[in-house]
Parts: C-alpha cells; structure tokens; sequence
C-alpha cells in the first residue's frame, strides 16, 4: 500500500553542523506534509510543514524541501544544537482533514 | 486551553481489565484524531472525529477498541479486555476549523502498560 517512509533510521551530527533528514512519500496525491520533532516521553510537535504547491519553505533554522518528481521531502536543521537531539516524523495527507500517515521516524543525535 | 491535553499521563493495568483515556482538545478545534505509538515506532491512527459526522473508526485494530467525543470537544478512548499487546503510548492531536488541510496538534500522550 501507500506509505511514508525515511531512508535512515538514526543520524549522528557534530554540533554546529547542518543536518539533513529525508523522508519518501509514495502516494502522489498528497499534497500536505509536516515535519515532527518528538522528545523522549512527550508527544509530537509541529515543526514546519509544506503543501505541494511549493518546493521549499523555511523557517527558523529549519527548511523543508519538497520535490514532487520523486516524491522526497527533506527537513534541513541549520546549526545543529543538542536541543535538536529527538526523533523526527515526516507525516502525509492525502486530502481534507484526514489523518496523517507517518513515517517510522530518524533518530537525530548530536554530538557536543 | 493552550494545547491539547491528556489524562492519566501513565496508566498501569491488569490484563482484561477495561481502560479509559481522555483528551482534551485545543479549544475552537473541531477535528480530534487518536493515534497508537509503540516502543521505537512511528505513529499508527485509530480514530478521527470531525463536527458532528459519524467518526473514520477505519484504524481501531479490534472491537475491544472504542471512542466517544462528547460534546464536540473532550474524547475518551475506551480499551476493554486489556492486553499486552495493547501496551503502547496513545496520542491525541487536534487540528482547526476542518476547512482545509491543516496542521494537527498533539498532546503529550498516555502511557499505557498492560502487566
């Protein structure tokens, strides 16, 4: 079927550095994706989020690149600071209000 | 209130007995969606409710599984017959007005341990 998936599952970055995680969608009709961080023992927060109109989107420190060729999205973290260290989800909808379909998530560690 | 909010934060539970989990969401949202975490995994949707339409139960993995929302506003996601397997972090997110696609927010969860 359908799924969102990541092509790593971890991600060791030294602090200060960028960061880059990816994230394949294989459902061509969707076109709303947002980017979660979640923190050990707390839910999923919102961090940026893109709609298929658009290729890229920035925020602070933080960019989400959408190509819709082949179906990637990428969140960019712009000096990677140990605050950073979680696991990221790429989410997906389909149309409407719908639920999200989410990726099994990167484990972001950075490294003081 | 300023986010979506979760009670009992951790429930630990017999196996068989009957669980009752509640969220209460942002105020104004008329979309609620419940999901299921396990250990190291990504999110697995059980349940979404929008305005008054009958709820999408198309993720609720058994009839032992049910949710209400009362009111439009506070859900309870009621597990009977516990199992282990039901053992996992359930979340509730909301989202706006239901106009459109827009972003869900959650809560921070309900830790569950069936023993």
């Amino acid at each position: 079927g359908e799924s969102v998936g990541l092509h790593l599952p971890t991600l060791s970055v030294q602090e200060g550095d960028n960061s880059i995680i990816n994230c394949a969608y294989s459902n061509s009709a969707s076109d709303y994706f947002i980017w979660y961080k979640q923190e050990s023992g707390k839910g999923p927060q919102f961090i940026i989020d893109i709609r298929s109109n658009m290729d890229k989107r920035q925020g602070q420190r933080v960019t989400v690149l959408l190509n819709k060729t082949v179906k990637h999205l990428s969140l960019q973290i712009a000096a990677t600071q140990p605050g950073d260290s979680a696991v990221y989800f790429c989410a997906e909808i389909f149309s409407g209000n719908t639920p999200l379909v989410f990726g099994k998530g990167t484990r972001l560690s950075v490294i003081a | 209130g300023a986010g979506v909010s979760q009670s009992p934060s951790n429930k630990v539970t017999e196996k068989g007995k009957d669980v009752e989990l509640r969220c209460d969401p942002i105020s104004g949202h008329t979309a609620l969606y419940w999901y299921r975490q396990s250990l190291g995994q990504g999110l697995e949707f059980l349940i979404y409710f929008q305005g008054n339409s009958a709820p999408d139960k198309s993720g609720l993995p058994s009839d032992r599984f049910s949710a209400e929302r009362t009111g439009g506003s506070v859900s309870t996601l009621t597990i009977q017959r516990t199992q282990q397997e039901d053992s996992a972090v359930y979340l509730c997110a909301s989202s706006g007005t239901g106009t459109g696609q827009e972003t869900q927010y959650f809560g921070p969860g309900t830790r569950l341990l069936v023993l």
